[in-house]
């Protein structure tokens, strides 16, 4: 199985500031990366997925890049809402089957 | 408005076993993989299993092969999983989701607890 690793685990910033966070996989999986953010108790929500591809309905103010083994997320702008945690998954279409990364939680 | 709609939460004794439900409701759901995933108190997003409708069976992960069960009922659009041998480990919010380019369709989460 993909190992999916992320970094930083956890992240302070302030609002405003632009943030990145990393994930690295164990192999290469070409462009099939999601990226969602999640807040406690609640079901996460799906960002980007084929690495870079804006899900309907999300910020511009986050973006992702990467292929392969190497991706990013970035928030160019924090706003408050944006206070939460973050996976990536190497995913594929229309299967269950996935790995997950470890999180990101981000915090003020 | 699609949505994946779960069953209320449990709560159940080491040994036991239970069983969460995700009904499909609002649009078509035939041909899309769906995933359980779940989530232990203060940790990450853990993969369980799924059903793939291009094989018509499902996929578990490897951690619970033999202590898991994913079935379905088309007639309803719902898919089941059943856990079996419930540990206090095993104390988590349960997810469905559906796969298509990522997951992008959630259930709202099953929370259960497994005490004596």
């Amino acid at each position: 199985d993909v190992q999916m690793t992320q970094s930083p685990s956890t992240l302070s910033a302030s609002v405003g500031d632009r943030v990145t966070i990393t994930c690295r996989a164990s192999q290469s999986i070409s462009s099939w990366l999601a990226w969602y953010q999640q807040k406690p108790g609640k079901a996460p929500k799906l960002l980007i997925y084929k690495a870079s591809t804006l899900e309907i309905g999300v910020p511009s103010r986050f973006s992702a890049s990467g292929s392969g083994t190497e991706f990013t997320l970035t928030i160019s702008s924090l706003q408050p809402d944006d206070f939460a945690s973050y996976y990536c998954q190497h995913y594929n279409s229309y299967s269950p089957r996935c790995s997950f990364g470890q999180g990101t939680k981000l915090e003020i | 408005q699609v949505q994946l709609v779960q069953s209320g939460a449990e709560v159940k004794r080491p040994g036991s076993s239970v069983k969460v439900s995700c009904r499909g409701s609002g649009g078509s759901f035939s041909g899309y993989a769906i995933a359980w995933v779940r989530q232990a108190p203060g940790q990450g997003l853990e993969l369980m299993g799924g059903f793939i409708p291009a094989l018509e069976r499902p996929a578990y992960a490897q951690k619970f092969q033999g202590r898991v069960t994913i079935s379905t009922d088309d007639s309803t659009s719902t898919i089941f999983l059943e856990l079996n041998s419930l540990r206090s480990e095993d104390t988590a919010l349960y997810f469905c989701a559906r796969s298509a380019n990522g997951f992008g369709l959630w259930g709202q989460g099953t929370m259960v607890t497994v005490s004596s």
